[in-house]
């Protein structure tokens, strides 16, 4: 079945270093790919989707990569900053209706001061 | 207040009780979803609506239904609550022109005991 999963579960970046948060999927099928941030506390907040026509899109300090060949998505982080401490997740939309998505399990951003 | 709103925050409920959750929105969009978020699994979609009269299973919807009220009310019941779906819940929400920028609540943690 379809699955979405993150490379590493926890990443520590110094403060002011950029991040490089990884997720690999696997429906060739998906056309829509989307990050979310998690705080402690909180519900998930969107950051930043891709298409799958795309293989790179900005945002404030924030760029998501789509590797299409190899299944591979990433969000990199410019700068990061205290509040960029928080749980990550990748999701991609499944099945041909929209509005559908299945998320990863999450990699756990620290900053070390 | 809260775009999505999701009562209650918390709640301990012994095994076998009937318990809902309820999910309001101020943001006027059409579809709304509930999802469950287990430590190291990610969110799992439960149910979902794309409008009054519509409802969809999602992933992991045995044991639980659902109710959309109106547009901007969704509640989620557990029948007969069992120790396996003590979980962190949300309900989010998305309008049709940004299918995959959902708006989380900020959750109710449910305990079964």
């Amino acid at each position: 079945g379809e699955s979405v999963g993150l490379h590493l579960p926890t990443l520590s970046v110094q403060e002011g270093d950029n991040s490089i948060i990884n997720c690999a999927y696997s429906n060739s099928a998906s056309d829509y790919f989307i990050w979310y941030k998690q705080e402690s506390g909180k519900g998930p907040q969107f950051i930043i989707d891709i298409r799958s026509n795309m293989d790179k899109r900005q945002g404030q300090r924030v760029t998501v990569l789509l590797n299409k060949t190899v299944k591979h998505l990433s969000l990199q982080i410019a700068a990061t900053q205290p509040g960029d401490s928080a749980v990550y997740f990748c999701a991609e939309n499944i099945g041909s209706s929209a509005s559908k998505i299945i998320f990863g399990s999450g990699t756990r951003l620290s900053i070390r001061p | 207040d809260a775009d999505v709103t999701q009562t209650p925050r918390n709640r301990i409920t012994k095994t076998g009780k009937r318990i809902m959750l309820e999910c309001s929105q101020t943001k006027g969009h059409d579809r709304m979803y509930w999802y469950r978020q287990d430590p190291g699994l990610g969110l799992r979609l439960i149910y979902y609506s794309f409008d009054v009269k519509d409802i969809n299973k999602g992933e992991i919807s045995d044991g639980y239904s659902v109710s959309r009220q109106a547009q901007a009310k969704f509640s989620l019941s557990l029948e007969s609550a069992i120790p396996n779906q003590t979980a962190l819940y949300f309900c989010a929400t998305s309008a049709a022109g940004q299918p995959y920028g959902y708006t989380f609540g900020s959750g109710t943690r449910l305990t079964v005991v």
